[in-house]
């Protein structure tokens, strides 16, 4: 059964920081690994997605890194602003050697709050 | 193209009544997965459904909930005879087919069920 577990649960930092998020699963035969921001009472919105046969992903300042041997991912924000401020949540698909990719396991996130 | 669109936004029930919520995923997708967010927890795998077929509905709890995807219209997540514990948000999400886990799913916005 996969596990997925984000650490840390929380994080207050200032604005202008760098940062890192960390997400760790047990099953590392995966296809995929998702990171989504959720901002509170809202939808879920796709961050960036890693292939299992990729490394990293970047989108503007977002950086996420993807080492399946150990079983770990990290979403790096740099330059955190207030508007950053948010629950990260990563998902990998539930069914490590299965094809239904849109079911997920989600960790229980990492809220973040950006202070000016 | 419009993204998952999910509806009622936000939806209150009292205790034995039915609660019905609709999913329509975005355009040229033909997979539906709903998920369950309860408070103060992550989010959890429903149902998986494909246009007239329910594919996985390991996650849905035996009785009083059901799930279809009709071959015309939305998706409908269907709750009867709520009770307090169903007050959460519920979403859906989709993604075009399921065939390599090399495509990411969308989520809608979700519906906030309370039950009072």
């Amino acid at each position: 059964k996969q596990e997925v577990t984000q650490i840390p649960a929380a994080l207050s930092v200032p604005e202008g920081e760098n940062l890192v998020l960390n997400c760790s699963f047990t099953d590392s035969a995966i296809y995929n690994l998702q990171w989504f921001r959720q901002d509170p009472g809202k939808g879920l919105t796709s961050l960036l997605l890693i292939q299992s046969s990729q490394r990293e992903q970047t989108s503007g300042r977002l950086n996420a890194s993807l080492d399946k041997s150990s079983g770990r991912s990290t979403l790096y924000i740099a330059a955190s602003q207030p508007g950053d401020s948010a629950t990260y949540l990563c998902a990998v698909p539930l069914n490590a050697g299965g094809t239904s990719y849109g079911k997920l396991t989600f960790g229980q996130g990492t809220i973040l709050t950006v202070h000016p | 193209n419009a993204g998952v669109m999910q509806n009622p936004r936000h939806l209150v029930r009292r205790r034995g009544q039915e609660a019905r919520l609709r999913c329509s995923p975005m355009k040229g997708h033909s997979h539906v997965y709903w998920y369950r967010q309860l408070p103060e927890e992550g989010l959890k795998f429903m149902v998986y459904l494909q246009k007239e077929n329910i594919i996985d509905e390991s996650g849905m709890p035996k009785e009083r909930f059901s799930a279809e995807f009709p071959k015309e219209g939305p998706s409908i997540l269907r709750i009867q005879q709520v009770v307090r514990g169903d007050s959460a948000a519920y979403f859906c999400a989709s993604s075009p087919f399921s065939g390599t886990g090399r495509t990411e799913a969308f989520f809608g916005q979700g519906t906030r069920l309370t039950v009072v």
